[in-house]
């Protein structure tokens, strides 16, 4: 039984560009969070998706960042027009329901130059 | 407004000594406390899960301990090894999971 899934695992951009994250997770898993870990901080939650809809994003940036959980495929973490400030890991959980046990995946490492 | 600690920040300790990671959170109404380990450029590894009806739980040279009424756990490592260094982060759930920002732990052989 595969475990989370990110890719990818390191992303660079420059400023400016567009940054897609993805997540895919555990089999049977219907909930996903994405989460921030910038250099020197902790880890920030940023959104919590259900398949198709958006549960909590209060901590989303209000802009560039954006995320999906369609019915089918991954989850997708969507940056806009990158700048320095986004380079940090970003890591997926996901969780068979809500107040469930989270499994974290691997994490995306975007440097953004 | 949730906030969670984690004293000392970094750690260095001899191969061989017991240690133990302090962790405090300011809203004692919580159901469990995870620790999780985090080794550089990796992602999270769940050590222990300490539900709010337990006190205490054990994995191997690791014991967590849940104090809620002083909002506090700790994680105690007995006979540190060098495979043990790496950064033990406590969490606590919300609409996600809270985290502290971690204790880097170092042991020297």
């Amino acid at each position: 039984n595969a475990g989370v899934m990110q890719n990818p695992r390191h992303l660079v951009r420059r400023r400016g560009q567009e940054a897609r994250l993805r997540c895919s997770p555990m089999k049977g898993h219907s909930h996903v969070y994405w989460y921030r870990q910038l250099p020197e901080e902790g880890l920030k939650f940023m959104v919590y998706l259900q398949k198709e809809n958006i549960i909590d994003e209060s901590g989303m940036p209000k802009e560039r960042f954006s995320a999906e959980f369609p019915k089918e495929g991954p989850s997708i973490l969507r940056i806009q027009q990158v700048v320095r400030g986004d380079s940090a890991a970003y890591f997926c959980a996901s969780s068979l329901g809500p107040q469930e046990t989270q499994y974290f995946g691997p994490g995306t490492r975007l440097l953004v130059l | 407004k949730q906030e969670v600690t984690q004293i000392p920040a970094a750690l260095s300790v001899p191969e061989g000594e017991n240690l133990v990671l302090n962790c405090s959170f300011t809203d004692s109404a919580i159901y469990n406390l995870q620790w999780f380990r985090q080794d550089p450029g990796k992602g999270l590894t769940s050590l222990l899960l300490i539900q709010s009806s337990q006190r205490e739980q054990t994995s191997g040279r690791l014991n967590a301990s849940l104090d809620k009424s002083s909002g506090r756990s700790t994680l105690y490592i007995a006979a540190s090894q060098p495979g043990d260094s790496a950064t033990y982060l406590c969490a606590v759930p919300g609409t996600a999971l809270i985290f502290g920002k971690g204790t880097t732990l170092s042991v020297s052989s």
